[in-house]
C-alpha cells in the first residue's frame, strides 16, 4: 500500500463547476499537508499548505485536511479552463524532511 | 517563476553515458531536492541537501550522486544512463529543509536517453 493515495483520473469538469480533488493518507504522525499544481511539462507550483487539521481558503481553492479518515481535499469554485492541470498531494510528518507525494490527478476543465 | 533555476532544459544523450544537471536555488534558501518524474511513475524524491550536506536520501539509484556547493548551487550526476533514466528531472529549493518547510520547484530539465 502506498502511502499516499491518489486517483490519477483524468477528471473532466464543465467550466464553472466545483472541482473535489482527494488524496488519502496512512500514517497518522503526518501533520504538513500540501497541494501542488503542474501545468504540463513545467515544474509544480505550490497552491495550498495546511498544518494539521482543518480547512484553509484561497480564493477560489479551499484545502480541507480531516485527521481522523486520513483523507485531504481540495475544492476548486468557479472552475476555469486555466486551472487544467495536474493537481499533486504531498505530505510529511514533524520530523520528516523529505515529502510523501500522490500520484497526481489530471483534471481537465472544458469550456 | 519560483526563482529557482536549472540547466539545461532538454539533454539528448545516448545509453551508456554521463551527464550532469544543475540546480540554483532561490536566494537565502538553503535546502535543495532533487526528484525524478517519468510518465508512468509520478514525482520520485532522490536527495536531499542542506546547506552542503546530504539530509535525506531517497530512491536514488547507485550510478547517480548529488553534491551541494559552497556557494549553494547543487548538481546532480547521472552515469551509465539506460534508456529508463528518461525522464524530467526536477529541482526544489527551501528556507531551512524543516518539516515546517515549503518547497518551490524548478523547471525542471528534460533528460532523454536514446
Amino acid at each position: 500500500q502506498k502511502e499516499v493515495e491518489q486517483d490519477p483520473g483524468p477528471l473532466s469538469v464543465p467550466e464553472g463547476a466545483i472541482v473535489s480533488l482527494n488524496c488519502t493518507y496512512s500514517n497518522s504522525a503526518f501533520q504538513y499537508f500540501m497541494w501542488y499544481r503542474q501545468y504540463s511539462r513545467k515544474g509544480p507550483e505550490l497552491l495550498m499548505y495546511t498544518y494539521s487539521s482543518g480547512n484553509k481558503e484561497d480564493g477560489r481553492f479551499t484545502a480541507q485536511v480531516d485527521k481522523s479518515s486520513k483523507y485531504i481535499s481540495l475544492f476548486i469554485r468557479d472552475s476555469q479552463p486555466s486551472d487544467s492541470a495536474t493537481y499533486l498531494c504531498a505530505t510529511r510528518g514533524d520530523s520528516n524532511y523529505q515529502l510523501i507525494w500522490g500520484a497526481g490527478t489530471k483534471l481537465i476543465i472544458k469550456p | 517563476d519560483s526563482g529557482v533555476t536549472q540547466t539545461p532544459k532538454h539533454l539528448i544523450t545516448a545509453t551508456g553515458q554521463r551527464v550532469t544537471l544543475r540546480c540554483s536555488p532561490r536566494s537565502g534558501d538553503l535546502s535543495v531536492y532533487w526528484y525524478q518524474q517519468s510518465l508512468d511513475q509520478g514525482l520520485q524524491f532522490l536527495i536531499q541537501y542542506y546547506n552542503g550536506e546530504e539530509r535525506a536520501k531517497g530512491n536514488i539509484l547507485e550510478r547517480f550522486s548529488a553534491q551541494q556547493f559552497p556557494d549553494l548551487h547543487s548538481e546532480l550526476n547521472l552515469s551509465s544512463l539506460e534508456l529508463g533514466d528518461s525522464a524530467l528531472y526536477f529541482c526544489a529549493s527551501s528556507r531551512a529543509g524543516s518539516g515546517a518547510d515549503t518547497q518551490y520547484f524548478g523547471p525542471g530539465t528534460r533528460l532523454t536517453v536514446l
